[in-house]
């Protein structure tokens, strides 16, 4: 099936920790962006990506970095994770000029 | 900077009755506009979008949306809601596809159906 899939789907894990959140898409699209929704289930952009340019959100922490092998990856890496970073992650796509955003199903990290 | 306003943040509605939620957008060119609807636990599934021509614009589940431009308003409309409906609704705005904004969310509405 065409999509955007993320994993792992949950993850819990301990403060200080370092994780990651995988994504890929095999919808030939050629932006990738994360996505950060808070227990307020308010979404915000964290990072896109196109191959060419990495745009990161002011607001984002360092800890936080997206790494992209090739154009239909963009995984999410965290480092020393902390409490107030437990939230529902999500992946997406796009295609320059055509039609809309395409998300994946979500990662729910959740940091004890 | 772009944005989007969702004045309702709750909104209860009888099953079989209709519905309207509201969306405010600020966009500097000319805005594309997208519904999502979150079930619980669930991502984020594309209701509709508008890119250009007809101001009507059709979705699934049998949701439609109006775009004014003169009021800036994109609003989600249903003529009879269905218990299933029940969801967190999001209205968006960005560029028709890539761009490094992505998307803009408002805060979403959250409908309740009551049986």
């Amino acid at each position: 099936d065409t999509a955007v899939s993320q994993t792992p789907k949950y993850l819990v894990t301990q403060m200080g920790n370092d994780k990651s959140i995988k994504c890929e898409q095999n919808l030939g699209h050629d932006t990738m962006y994360w996505y950060k929704q808070d227990s307020k289930k308010f979404l915000k952009i964290m990072f896109s990506y196109n191959n060419k340019e990495l745009i990161i959100n002011e607001t984002v922490p360092n800890r936080f970095s997206p790494k992209s092998p090739d154009k239909a990856h963009l995984n999410l890496h965290i480092n020393s994770l902390e409490l107030g970073d437990s939230a529902v992650y999500f992946c997406a796509s796009s295609h320059t000029g055509l039609g809309g955003y395409t998300f994946g199903s979500g990662t729910r990290l959740t940091v004890v | 900077a772009q944005s989007v306003t969702q004045p309702d943040i709750h909104i209860t509605v009888s099953e079989g009755a209709s519905l309207e939620l509201r969306c405010n957008y600020s966009y500097g060119a000319t805005p594309y506009l997208f519904w999502y609807v979150q079930s619980p636990g669930q991502g984020l599934q594309l209701l509709l979008k508008y890119f250009s021509g007809d101001t009507l614009v059709q979705g699934i589940k049998g949701f439609e949306a109006e775009f004014k431009r003169s009021q800036s308003s994109f609003n989600l409309r249903k003529p009879s809601v269905h218990w299933s409906d029940a969801a967190e609704y999001f209205c968006a705005v960005g560029a028709q596809g890539g761009g490094a904004d992505g998307l803009t969310f408002g805060k979403g509405t959250h409908l309740i159906i009551q049986p």
